[in-house]
Parts: C-alpha cells; structure tokens; sequence
C-alpha cells in the first residue's frame, strides 16, 4: 500500500520549543503539503513544496517553516511553539499539479502546546 | 473569506434517508474533489470532478458539478452507519495551483 507516514499521531510540547513534524512519502510524488486542521476553519494550507529544496507559502505560513532535502521527506518546524499553535496538522502529498491532482494524506499529528 | 462555503455544516440522520451536502463558490474551480475523513485519520478522497455539468456515480453516492464549475454536490440515498464522517469538498482555482478546502460537513448516521 502506498502511504504518507507523519512520525507522530501525537505530541505534547512546551510554549517557545522548537517543533519538527516529519513527513515521508513512498509514492515518488513532486508535491508535498502541509495542512492545519481547526473545528469550524477547516483545513488550511501553511506550506507546500513542488520540488526538493523548493517550497512555497500557503494560506498561514507566520511561525512556521519547513525544509524538503529529500524528495520523500517533508518536515514543518514550528520555530517557537505557542499555544495557538495546538492543533491536527496534515501531510499530503500528490503525483503533479496536473488538473484534478489526487491527494494522499497522511494519519495527522496532533500537536498540543502547552 | 471562505471561498469554497460548505452546508449543512452539521448533518444527523437516521439510517436510510437520503441526504444532499453543497459545496458552492462565487469562484469557478478548473475541478472539484469530495474527500470523507473518519476521526483520527486523514482525509480519503471519494471523487474528482473536473466538467462543468459532470455526474459521477460511487455506489449510492453521486456527485454533481455545477454547469458553471462554481458549485458541486454529494447526494447519498439511503445512508448507512458507515457513511459517517467528515465531508470535505476541495478545489483548485487554476491547474496548477494548491487545493482549496472548505470547512465541511460532519455527517452522523444512527441506526
């Protein structure tokens, strides 16, 4: 089975830690993404990238940043976690940006700051 | 602004009523996604609709895109505890672009 595996379903951290989510792909996929997930806001894009070391911002990039060495490996760092930060963050990757790109997400981590 | 609006936002059915989900913009999408996500999972997508006036068939779900590409459905007839779920629909405004979520529609199905 092809998959998004996001290393952590939960985490618990600290206000001012540095946070890393991690995000691989098996799929040879061009695109990854980055999604925060909110009751009532739905999902919002922090950050995609299309290519290794090329990244773009999303809809909410402010206290985040991420880094793609790799073409499976996605990672989001929250520079200084505060706690409106505590949320489901999503990985997703996808095959192109091709009309009607299919997404595969990943389980979500659920990160708490406290 | 929400650009893609979701209603209802809340559902709650009996098993075997039929249900209708909207999905609608003032913006035209070059294609529309419906995804459903079960609680602790990421969202799976149902369907991809990409022509304006497009119908397409999964089972007892049908999904409609609107003629002028800014409003799409999901209609389930006689909805089964299974269907319950997150229903997220997504669109990219240009090919090429990011997808675009609403809020979605959490659907409760009691037996």
């Amino acid at each position: 089975d092809v998959k998004v595996t996001q290393s952590s379903r939960y985490l618990v951290k600290r206000t001012g830690e540095k946070v890393f989510l991690e995000c691989v792909q098996d799929m040879d996929h061009e695109n990854m993404f980055w999604y925060r997930q909110d009751p009532g806001l739905g999902l919002r894009l922090i950050y995609f990238s299309y290519d290794v070391k090329m990244k773009e911002k999303g809809d909410i990039p402010e206290g985040y940043s991420v880094s793609r060495e790799k073409k499976e490996r996605f990672s989001l760092i929250l520079e200084s976690a505060s706690t409106n930060q505590t949320s489901m963050y999503l990985c997703a990757s996808s095959l192109s940006f091709q009309l009607g790109g299919k997404l595969i997400f990943g389980q979500g981590t659920r990160l708490t700051v406290v | 602004t929400q650009l893609l609006e979701q209603s209802p936002q809340f559902l709650s059915i009996q098993e075997g009523e039929n249900l209708t989900v909207y999905c609608n913009s003032s913006s035209v999408f070059s294609s529309l996604q419906w995804y459903r996500q079960e609680p602790g999972e990421g969202p799976v997508l149902l369907v991809t609709v990409v022509t304006g006036g497009e119908v397409k068939k999964l089972k007892r779900l049908t999904f409609q895109f609107g003629d002028a590409r800014k409003d799409s459905s999901l209609h389930i007839t006689a909805a089964q505890t299974g269907d319950t779920g997150l229903y997220l629909c997504a669109g990219a405004r240009q090919a090429g672009t990011a997808l675009i979520f609403g809020k979605g529609t959490t659907l409760s199905v009691s037996s």
